[in-house]
C-alpha cells in the first residue's frame, strides 16, 4: 500500500533553516509528481511546492519562493524540502502528497503523509 | 492566483440528511481541475473528488461532485456519522494551486 512518511520537523529560530524529507513506498515513486502542502495550527491548507516525476519541473508558492526548494531522489524514493530564512508565519504541519495520475504537471493529491510539525519561534 | 471561496463556513445537519457544499472560483478553473478533500481532526486530508465530478478510489457513492467554470458543488446524499468533518475544495488548473478556506460540517 502507498505510504508517505515525513520527517525533519522541529523547532527553529527565525532566520534558521530546516530540511524536511518524505520517504515513499508502495508505488513507483519515479513515475509521479509530488507536492508539499502546509497547514498552520487551526488554519486551512496551503500548497507549498511541486516537483515533476523526473525533477525537471519545479514550482513554488510565492510565499516561499526564494526561501524554500523542493527536490527529489528517485534512486532513494525520497522527496525533500529545504527551508531557509524561516519566519514565524512558516509555522505549520507540512505534508507531502502524491499526484493522482501520471501527469507531467499537476493533478489532484490522492495520498498524503501524516505530516511533520515545523515551529519557528525564538 | 485563483481565489476559491467556500460556502457556507459551517453547516449543521443531522445524519441521514443531504449536504450541499459550494465552492466559487474567482476565475474559470481550467479543464475543471477541481478537487474536494475531507479532513478530520488530527488527520491528513483525504481525496474525495477530482476533475470536478470523478470519485476517487474507495469513496462511497453518496459523495458526488458537479460544476464547471467558476461554480462547483460537493453533495453528500445521506450523511453518515463519519462524514462530519472539514471539507476543502482545491483547484489545480493554474500555475499556483489554491485551496478554499474550508466548510465545517457539524452534527446538528
Amino acid at each position: 500500500q502507498v505510504q508517505l512518511l515525513e520527517s525533519g520537523g522541529g523547532v527553529v529560530q527565525p532566520g534558521g533553516s530546516l530540511r524536511l524529507s518524505c520517504s515513499a513506498s508502495g508505488f513507483t515513486f519515479s513515475s509521479f509528481g509530488m507536492h508539499w502542502v502546509r497547514q498552520a495550527p487551526g488554519k486551512g491548507l496551503e500548497w507549498v511546492a511541486f516537483i515533476s516525476y523526473d525533477g525537471s519541473n519545479k514550482n513554488h508558492a510565492d510565499s516561499v519562493k526564494g526561501r524554500f526548494t523542493i527536490s527529489r531522489d528517485n534512486s532513494k524514493n525520497t522527496l525533500d524540502l529545504q527551508m531557509n530564512s524561516l519566519r514565524p508565519e512558516d509555522t505549520a504541519v507540512y505534508y507531502c502528497a502524491k499526484n493522482r495520475g501520471y501527469n507531467y504537471g499537476y493533478d489532484a493529491f490522492d495520498y498524503w503523509g501524516q505530516g511533520t510539525l515545523v515551529t519557528v519561534s525564538s | 492566483e485563483i481565489v476559491l471561496t467556500q460556502s457556507p463556513g459551517t453547516l449543521s445537519l443531522s445524519p441521514g440528511e443531504r449536504a450541499t457544499l459550494s465552492c466559487w472560483a474567482s476565475q474559470s478553473v481550467s479543464y475543471s481541475y477541481l478537487a474536494w478533500y475531507q479532513q478530520k481532526p488530527g488527520q491528513a486530508p483525504r481525496l474525495l473528488i477530482y476533475g470536478a465530478s470523478s470519485r476517487a478510489t474507495g469513496i462511497p457513492d453518496r459523495f458526488s461532485g458537479s460544476g464547471s467554470g467558476t461554480d462547483f458543488t460537493l453533495t453528500i446524499s445521506r450523511l453518515e456519522p463519519e462524514d462530519f468533518a472539514v471539507y476543502y475544495c482545491q483547484q489545480y488548473g493554474s500555475s499556483t494551486i489554491t485551496f478554499g478556506q474550508g466548510t465545517r460540517l457539524e452534527i446538528k
